[in-house]
């Protein structure tokens, strides 16, 4: 079965520490993976994406996501986290195939400390 | 570029009432999609259209709503008879066809008393 797992519901870290979030897929084609961010009150916002070539993709807000297919994850990382990235983080798969609804995990909260 | 466009922002409304929730797609974009998010359920996809056609509905929670895209610029998610579990956010998204991310609207908050 088709699914995506975000093992973390709540993550609280202070600011200008490193944030890691993780996701993990079950998807039976070649993926293509996303990041959303949510804020409060607010619609979902791409953050960054992968379809293929190089394993480490770059996004807006400074975060970046690593592919690892041997592991079924893509792993959202920010090296200096700042207040302003408290939100709800969505991690979500698709195809380019016929299929075009993604499937989504069920978010990360993210709290930020200062 | 004006991103997706929905309306109302908030909607508050008596159990029994009919609800009209109002999308505008981006531009260009052909198919669109119709979620509701709630705490206990997270993000679910209720339908998507495909060039204005319904392509899959399996979400639809049940025969008291339905929605339509009479053309390209605009979609409507219906609620009839509206009841309080019911009450989300409605959001709207919108993605090109040779595209495969998805952008969204702000959302459509619904609380039905």
């Amino acid at each position: 079965a088709q699914s995506v797992t975000q093992p973390d519901i709540h993550i609280t870290v202070s600011e200008g520490a490193s944030l890691e979030l993780r996701c993990n897929y079950s998807y039976g084609a070649t993926p293509y993976l996303f990041w959303y961010v949510q804020s409060p009150g607010q619609g979902l916002q791409l953050l960054l994406k992968y379809f293929s070539g190089d394993t480490l993709v770059q996004g807006i807000k400074g975060f970046e996501a690593e592919f690892k297919r041997s592991q079924s994850s893509f792993n959202l990382r920010k090296p200096s986290v700042h207040w302003s990235d408290a939100a709800e983080y969505f991690c979500a798969v698709g195809n380019a195939g016929n299929n075009r609804k993604l499937i989504w995990g069920l978010g990360t909260s993210l709290a930020v400390n200062p | 570029d004006a991103g997706v466009i929905q309306s109302p922002r908030h909607e508050v409304t008596e159990m029994g009432q009919e609800v009209t929730l109002r999308c505008k797609p981006i531009s260009g974009h052909d198919y669109l999609f119709w979620y509701r998010q709630t705490m206990m359920r997270g993000l679910e996809l209720l339908i998507y259209f495909n060039n204005n056609v319904p392509i899959d509905d399996s979400g639809m929670p049940e025969d008291r709503f339905s929605a339509k895209m009479p053309n390209a610029s605009f979609s409507t998610l219906k609620i009839q008879p509206s009841e309080p579990r019911d009450s989300a956010v409605y959001f709207c998204a919108s993605r090109a066809s040779l595209r495969a991310e998805q952008f969204f609207g702000p959302g459509t908050r619904l609380t039905v008393l």
